[in-house]
């Protein structure tokens, strides 16, 4: 079956604006979780999802980051007032509810200008 | 605070040698470990996850690894390298419980010689 989906695959964007990053998961798979991966780096929590709402946002790192999940199948992370130093990849991964493997999608590349 | 080490920032391997990646955690309970591979292009997959039980535990393309508590150890191992395994691999820790929130080493990149 389908794996996980992200839009766009690379973003560009200059300092100060506003992006929208899409995510769909595996269909059926109630839990959806956001990373991001910095060059050279492992990839760092930002969220986690169970259903529509946010079980975990502890990763967010500040209040320019937001995610939503509506009806709790596709999920859009949204970045405010971009920064250079937000250039990274993005990684969605989902999972069954209850179940502990997470499938990742290939990740949004994200360059600030 | 749980974190990962893998000491190992780049390896180099022949074709048809033997492998061990180096993984160690710092966890005060008994974690959820895992170990991914990500190749240029491609999403995280996972090799293979240990949750309790045996621990030694084998996963996808040949690979496997040992959980050591003594340790505090999950290195991954495969005993004949193939030129299609050069890639970034990644070591991961979760919370017994509630492993939604992984916590990454820095990864190992392994590239192989014919």
């Amino acid at each position: 079956g389908a794996g996980v989906s992200q839009t766009p695959s690379n973003k560009v964007t200059e300092k100060g604006k506003y992006v929208e990053l899409r995510c769909d998961p595996i269909s059926g798979h109630t839990a959806l979780y956001w990373y991001r991966q910095s060059l050279g780096q492992g990839p760092e929590f930002l969220i986690y999802f169970q259903g529509t709402g946010a079980a975990d946002d502890s990763g967010l790192p500040n209040d320019r980051f937001f995610a939503v999940r509506p009806e709790g199948s596709v999920s859009t992370l949204k970045i405010q007032r971009t920064e250079r130093g937000d250039s990274a990849v993005y990684l969605c991964a989902s999972s069954l509810a209850g179940a502990d493997t997470q499938y990742f999608g290939p990740g949004t590349r994200l360059t600030v200008l | 605070a749980q974190s990962v080490t893998q000491p190992d920032i780049h390896i180099t391997v022949s074709e048809g040698a033997s492998l061990e990646l180096r993984c160690n955690y710092s966890y005060g309970a008994t974690p959820y470990l895992f170990w991914y591979v990500q190749s240029p292009g491609q999403g995280l997959q996972l090799l293979l996850k240990y949750f309790s039980g045996d621990t030694l535990v084998q996963g996808i393309k040949g690979f496997e690894a040992e959980f050591k508590r003594s340790q505090s150890s999950f290195n991954l191992r495969k005993p004949s390298v193939h030129w299609s395994d050069a890639a970034e691999y990644f070591c991961a820790v979760g919370e017994a419980g509630n492993n939604r929130k992984l916590i990454w080493g820095l990864g190992t990149s392994l590239a192989v010689n014919p």
